[in-house]
């Protein structure tokens, strides 16, 4: 069974400041999701990583894949207030379409 | 606004009281899902539903009944809830098999308290 786990748990960082989160799954995942929650809100897709290598970056943030380590990062870059929500990152277990979700990080910037 | 609406967005119950929770969605995706998120614990994958079938029950308990009458619509009843089920319940969908569009869409959530 997939399991998904993400550190740190929680992240205060200054603005301006770089950071990154990591995603570590149990077994092989077809692909790996990321996704922000603001508070009282919904999840909300930031990237979608499909191959062993794959960048994605939108803003300041970056996410990778690698499979062969089963571990997925996101960077932050230069961190503004705005930024601050809960990150998660999810797993496919192999040949399901199941969404396996991490524990999220949340993320709080200060000035 | 996703294309997966959920409503009510909020409820009070009672312990005795029954209750639907609703979700709709509109992208043409034919597997859909409930998710509970309770503080301090991860998303938890409650029941899956793949081209009206259900594929996946977690241990949820009895108390917690889903139904899919079609591909675009989900309902989760609820009866003789504890408090310790208070959470915001999330309902998203996706597209089987997956492949390069495997993306989960959202629902906004239903925060549910019981009293």
């Amino acid at each position: 069974e997939l399991k998904v786990e993400q550190n740190p748990l929680f992240l205060s960082m200054q603005e301006g400041k770089n950071y990154t989160i990591y995603c570590n799954y149990s077994t092989t995942s077809d692909r790996l999701y990321w996704y922000r929650q603001d508070p009282g809100k919904s999840l909300e897709s930031l990237f979608v990583l499909l191959s062993n290598g794959a960048v994605k970056q939108e803003g300041r943030l970056m996410a990778s894949l690698d499979t062969k380590a089963r571990l997925s990062t996101l960077h932050i870059t230069a961190a503004v207030h705005d930024l601050s929500a809960t990150y998660f990152c999810a797993g496919v277990s192999y040949n399901t379409d199941k969404l396996i979700f991490g524990t999220g990080t949340r993320l709080q910037v200060f000035p | 606004e996703t294309g997966v609406t959920q409503t009510p967005r909020h409820l009070v119950m009672g312990m005795t009281n029954k209750k639907s929770l609703k979700c709709e969605q509109h992208l043409g995706h034919n597997a859909m899902y409930w998710y509970k998120q309770s503080a301090k614990k991860p998303l938890e994958l409650m029941f899956v539903y793949s081209l009206e079938e259900r594929v996946e029950n977690n241990s949820v308990p009895s108390r917690f009944s889903p139904e899919c009458p079609n591909s675009s619509h989900l309902f989760l009843h609820l009866h003789t809830l504890q408090p310790e089920d208070s959470a915001l319940y999330l309902c998203a969908s996706s597209q089987v098999p997956g492949g390069v569009n495997t993306e989960a869409f959202f629902g906004q959530g239903t925060r549910l308290t019981v009293v």
